[in-house]
C-alpha cells in the first residue's frame, strides 16, 4: 500500500460546479497535512494546511479524518484558474527532522 | 511566504558529465532540505532527505554515489548528478523547512542530458 494514494484523475468540471478530492495515508502516526496545488511545470505551492477541526480558506475546505485517515479537499464555484494539479502531503516527523511524502496527484481541469 | 531559490532553472550537459544544483533558503533556517525528481505527467519522488551538518537519507532505489547531496549549513544545498546520462533527464525540486512548517519549494531545474 502506498503511504499516500490518490485518485490521479483527470476530473472535468464545468465552471462554477463544487468538485472534492480524496486522499488516503497509510502512517497513524503522521502528524501534520497540507494540499499543494502544482501547475504544469512549475514547482508545488502550499494551498492549504489541514487542520483536525477542518478549515476553510475562500472557496477551499480541507478535512481530515484521522481515525479514517484520509483528507480531503472541497472546492466550491471552481474557475477556469483551479484547473491544475492538487497534491496531498503527509508530514511524518522521523528521528532528524521532518519527512514530506507526496501522493501522486490529482488533476483538476475546468472548463467552460 | 519563505523563500527558497534554487538554480539554475534549466540545463543541458553532455552524457557523462556533473551537474550541480543548488537550493538556498533566503530567509529563514531550513533544518531540513528534501530532493525531488519528477518526470513527465508523475508524482514528486523522494531522492533524498538531508539534514544540516548530517549525511544525506536516500530514498530506496536512489543511488547515493550518483546524486551527491551536501547540506553544510542551515541555508544551502546541493544536489550534485555525477556521470549523468540521458535517463536522468528530470525536473528536480528542492524544498526546505524547518520542523512543523510547511515546505518552501525551490523553482526547479530542468535537466536534459544529451
Amino acid at each position: 500500500r502506498k503511504e499516500v494514494e490518490q485518485d490521479p484523475g483527470p476530473f472535468n468540471v464545468p465552471e462554477g460546479a463544487t468538485v472534492a478530492f480524496n486522499c488516503t495515508y497509510s502512517n497513524s502516526a503522521s502528524q501534520s497535512f497540507f494540499w499543494y496545488r502544482q501547475d504544469c511545470r512549475k514547482e508545488p505551492k502550499l494551498l492549504m494546511s489541514v487542520y483536525s477541526s477542518g478549515n476553510e480558506d475562500g472557496r477551499f475546505t480541507a478535512q481530515l479524518n484521522r481515525a479514517s485517515q484520509y483528507i480531503s479537499l472541497l472546492i466550491r464555484d471552481s474557475k477556469l484558474s483551479d484547473s491544475a494539479t492538487y497534491l496531498c502531503v503527509v508530514n511524518n516527523p522521523t528521528g532528524g527532522g521532518n519527512k514530506l511524502t507526496f501522493g501522486t496527484g490529482t488533476q483538476l481541469k475546468v472548463e467552460l | 511566504g519563505a523563500v527558497v531559490s534554487q538554480h539554475p532553472s534549466w540545463v543541458i550537459c553532455k552524457s557523462g558529465t556533473s551537474v550541480k544544483i543548488e537550493c538556498r533558503s533566503l530567509d529563514f533556517q531550513a533544518t531540513t532540505m528534501f530532493w525531488y525528481r519528477q518526470f513527465p505527467k508523475q508524482s514528486l519522488m523522494l531522492m533524498a532527505t538531508s539534514n544540516e551538518g548530517s549525511k544525506a537519507t536516500y530514498e530506496q532505489g536512489v543511488e547515493k554515489d550518483k546524486f551527491l547531496i551536501n547540506h553544510a549549513s542551515l541555508t544551502l544545498s546541493t544536489l550534485t548528478v555525477t556521470s549523468a546520462h540521458p535517463e536522468d533527464s528530470s525536473f528536480y525540486i528542492c524544498s526546505a523547512t524547518d520542523i512543523y512548517t510547511e515546505a518552501f519549494f525551490g523553482q526547479g531545474t530542468r535537466l536534459t542530458v544529451v
